[in-house]
């Protein structure tokens, strides 16, 4: 049973430009959680989706970040129009049913804003 | 305040030495806890949940004081390969909250 998925595992990306980060789920799980991690720093939430639904966005800025679960397919976090401080590990964590009893984590993806 | 907070450490410690690690929290409310272990660049894996009777898995023990809103790790008999960085979490609404980590090096 393939654990959570992400990728790329890495990204860099240029001031201004677009980041697309992937998150499959556990086979079985359709809860998806996105947090941050900045260096040296906690995870922060950011966002807990299932199928096309978004539940709590309370932890994901109001501007230039978005994320979606659609009904196939992995869940994308985009980032638009990035910006040095976006640079940080992103990580997906997902459950078979809500809560957090049971969140499994992603390998993450390293964006680097040059 | 902060909702979760860790002494960032390091504990340097040598190897088999007993070395506990606390996390505070604000929110009386959480139901659930967790002790997550983090290895360098690498995502954070589940260690044990936390409950109120204490819960122990071979050298580790996890406890829970409602009272006084904290969560303890105890690590036994340290090995080199327990070195780390040990995150905190807890069930906040829909969402784990997590302190900024403890890192533990053993050393020999």
């Amino acid at each position: 049973n393939a654990g959570v998925m992400q990728n790329p595992r890495h990204l860099v990306r240029r001031r201004g430009q677009e980041a697309r980060l992937r998150c499959s789920p556990m086979k079985g799980h359709s809860h998806v959680y996105w947090y941050r991690q900045l260096p040296e720093e906690g995870l922060k939430f950011m966002v807990y989706l299932q199928k096309e639904n978004i539940i709590d966005e309370s932890g994901m800025p109001k501007e230039r970040f978005s994320a979606e679960f659609p009904k196939e397919g992995p869940s994308i976090l985009r980032i638009q129009q990035v910006v040095r401080g976006d640079s940080a590990a992103y990580f997906c964590a997902s459950s078979p049913a809500g809560g957090a009893d049971t969140q499994y984590f992603g390998p993450g993806t390293r964006l680097t804003v040059l | 305040r902060k909702e979760v907070e860790q002494d960032p450490g390091p504990f340097n410690v040598p190897e088999g030495a007993t070395v506990a690690f606390n996390c505070t929290y604000s929110n009386s409310a959480s139901q659930s806890f967790f002790w997550y272990r983090q290895d360098c660049r690498k995502e954070p894996k589940l260690l044990m949940s936390v409950y109120s009777s204490g819960n122990e898995d071979g050298r580790f023990t996890a406890q829970l004081n409602r009272a006084s809103q904290y969560i303890s790790l105890l690590i036994r008999d340290s090995k080199l390969s327990d070195s780390a960085t040990y995150l905190c979490g807890m069930e906040y609404g829909n969402k784990l909250v997590f302190g900024a980590g403890t890192i533990l090096r053993v050393k020999s």
